[in-house]
């Protein structure tokens, strides 16, 4: 089946440690985002890609990182730099010439 | 500034009743509009989408318009069921924007037996 998996769902980390989390795609998909979601907010950008090797920051890169060396993979590093790094991270493709995104079941993040 | 505004109060509604949306925006020029909709822990799955020159659109018991002169778009869900109760989320693409999405901050809805 294709579609889009994030890992791990649930994580926990301390102040001051940098995580990553994997996003991978299987939907021959060019363009892969990175949100953020907090409650009582919209989902935030924070970083994208639509194509490999080549991203562009969103609304609110700072503290993240990404990197896009293979079409289905589009991991997200949330660095120490991150003041409020505790959110619902969603990952989500899809192909340049339609609009419509096709997410994944999301991580959560917790820092300790 | 730019603004997608969704009605933050939750929404409840009887069974069979018709739910509707609200989605408004101010100082976008907008390419196209869509509709999520979003279960607690998940991610969202798409709906509908809605380009500017279209006044309505529907899919099954879904119907969506888009008033760009009145800067809003309503959601409708007619027979509504208790499988219907998720937070929708709307999320506007501008001319010009490379087909980014900004999204609402979603309303909660709740179809009560």
């Amino acid at each position: 089946d294709g579609g889009i998996t994030q890992s791990p769902k649930y994580l926990f980390r301390k102040e001051g440690q940098n995580v990553t989390l994997s996003c991978e795609q299987n939907l021959n998909h060019d363009a892969m985002y990175w949100y953020r979601q907090d409650p009582g907010q919209g989902l935030r950008l924070i970083y994208y890609s639509q194509i490999v090797n080549d991203f562009q920051k969103g609304d609110i890169a700072e503290g993240y990182s990404v990197s896009r060396e293979k079409k289905e993979s589009f991991p997200l590093t949330v660095t120490s730099a991150q003041k409020n790094p505790t959110a619902f991270y969603l990952c989500a493709s899809r192909t340049l010439n339609t609009g419509e995104l096709f997410f994944g079941e999301g991580s959560r993040l917790t820092v300790l | 500034s730019q603004k997608i505004e969704q009605n933050s109060e939750a929404l409840n509604i009887q069974e069979g009743k018709t739910a509707t949306l609200t989605c408004n925006y101010t100082n976008y020029s907008p390419a196209y509009l869509q509709w999520y909709r979003q279960d607690p822990g998940r991610g969202p799955v798409f709906l509908l989408l809605i380009r500017e020159n279209e006044k309505e659109k529907r899919k099954e018991r879904l119907k969506v318009t888009f008033d760009t002169t009145l800067k809003q778009s309503l959601f409708h869900i007619t027979a509504s069921q208790p499988a219907d109760s998720a937070t929708y989320l709307c999320a506007l693409a501008v001319t010009g924007g490379g087909n980014k999405l900004t999204f609402g901050t979603g309303t909660q809805l709740k179809v009560e037996l």
